[in-house]
């Protein structure tokens, strides 16, 4: 169990266009997902918290506006990329809690983002 | 806030041989310690953690230590084998899920 899966995988885009990225839990509930962002060769950077139902909480540096976060549902969390922009292309991967009372996050298989 | 800091950012070893790998955290309040596999072009894959109540726990070959007081954790892994390559990640958190990563640490087992 605790499977959580992302699409697209690899994404390639025009400079200027938006981007929608999608996390999913498969077999559980996630009240919480996170999102991060890594470059090649370096670790995973937290962009945002992203809460069910409520406002994502972003991490200091990451612009709000240009990174759109959407918990719609106990499933489904989505990462918009608008107006992308080269400096943008990156591996952004998300993750899910099960529950509140659990700290074990389990992430999805990443998605790769090009912005030509 | 908190900062993790891993070292070493490489590290070679023969198979059979153990590799250890070090994490300092800045936040006393920190009482969550995962560790990520992370294989090229993958998801971070949870191997071990362990919580702030616990000073070690192992798993086979796989065993983690901590240290509050000094604020430090380590992954030890023992007779390595050529697939356990990869780069791995310390982190921790503080509750709430949020985990802070450190930089990494390049595992490479030579058969």
């Amino acid at each position: 169990g605790a499977v959580v899966s992302q699409h697209p995988s690899r994404v390639i885009c025009k400079s200027g266009t938006s981007v929608k990225i999608e996390c999913r839990s498969l077999d559980f509930q996630a009240t919480t997902m996170f999102w991060y962002r890594q470059f090649p060769k370096k670790s995973l950077m937290l962009m945002a918290t992203s809460n069910e139902g409520s406002k994502a909480t972003y991490e200091q540096g990451v612009e709000k506006d240009k990174f759109l976060i959407n918990h719609a549902s106990l499933t489904l969390s989505t990462l918009t990329v608008t107006s992308a922009h080269p400096e943008d292309s990156s591996f952004y991967i998300c993750s899910a809690r099960r529950g509140e009372g659990t700290d074990t996050q389990y992430f999805g298989p990443g998605t790769r983002l090009t912005v030509l | 806030g908190e900062n993790v800091e891993q070292h070493p950012s490489t590290l070679s070893v023969q198979e059979g041989d153990s590799a250890v790998i070090k994490c300092t955290y800045s936040d006393s309040a920190s009482n969550y310690f995962p560790w990520y596999k992370q294989e090229l072009g993958k998801r971070p894959q949870l191997i071990i953690d362990i919580r702030s109540n616990v000073g070690e726990k192992k798993d086979q070959r796989i065993a983690v230590t901590l240290n509050k007081t000094a604020k430090h954790f380590s992954l030890h892994i023992t007779e390595t084998q050529p697939e356990d390559s990869a780069v791995y990640f310390c982190a921790a958190s503080m509750g709430g899920g949020k985990l802070i990563f450190g930089q990494g640490t390049e595992l490479s087992v030579k058969p």
